[in-house]
């Protein structure tokens, strides 16, 4: 059975650009989460979707969005990038209808902004 | 104060020895508790899940919760120096998402 997958696993960008990540969860999963992940702040909850809603947002600017398609394929963008967007940018799948088994999270997108 | 509280060490043990590694949280109304671990480099792993009071025991880790004084542990027995890695503590809170204590180094000597 296939993992997440995520891509690219590495991406380096300008300040003022905008990137787009993208996440294919396991397959059955419905439910997609996204985090930032820092040496500072440790990991960040960013969203997460499920069938296509968003149903919990973290407390990031409007410039980090996403989105989940019908086939649960999730991306997440950033729009006018600041160099204190770099981090590992991690993508979860759980099964069910929540988190009440623990995600599985994919190998990450790392951004560098400069 | 954080959310989920973790110890971030690092952590020393010879090899063989016993590895406890602990986790507060605030929220009294989790009912979710995970341990995972991560490898420098690398993405989370999800080792243990734990959601009733007690010992919950898979090999040589025991994970272990006590939701009146809102801890969980997690025990490595024999540990070896492949469980050198950060190991987070996570916790279900509001909604449906997981929030992650600031990891546990663990170095394991030989």
């Amino acid at each position: 059975k296939a993992g997440v997958t995520q891509t690219p696993r590495y991406l380096i960008k300008t300040r003022g650009q905008q990137v787009t990540l993208s996440c294919s969860p396991i397959s059955g999963h419905r439910s997609v989460s996204w985090y930032q992940q820092t040496p500072g702040q440790g990991l960040q909850f960013l969203f997460e979707y499920f069938s296509e809603t968003q149903r919990n947002k973290g407390n990031f600017p409007g410039r980090f969005s996403g989105r989940q398609f019908s086939n649960s394929r999730s991306e997440m963008n950033v729009s006018t990038l600041e160099l204190g967007d770099s981090a590992l940018y991690l993508c979860a799948s759980s099964s069910g209808t929540g988190v009440e088994y623990g995600y599985t999270f994919g190998s990450g997108t790392r951004l560098t902004v400069v | 104060q954080k959310e989920v509280e973790q110890n971030s060490g690092p952590l020393s043990v010879p090899e063989g020895a016993i590895a406890s590694l602990n986790c507060t949280y605030s929220d009294r109304g989790s009912q979710s508790f995970f341990w995972y671990r991560q490898y420098s480099g690398k993405s989370p792993e999800l080792i243990m899940s734990i959601y009733s009071n007690g010992d919950k025991e898979d090999g040589r880790f025991t994970a272990q919760l006590n939701k009146a004084s809102q801890y969980v542990s997690l025990l490595i027995r024999d540990s070896q120096p492949s469980d050198s890695a950060t190991y987070l503590c996570a916790v279900t809170g509001a909604g449906n998402m997981l929030t992650f204590g600031g990891g546990t180094r663990l170095m394991v000597k030989p």
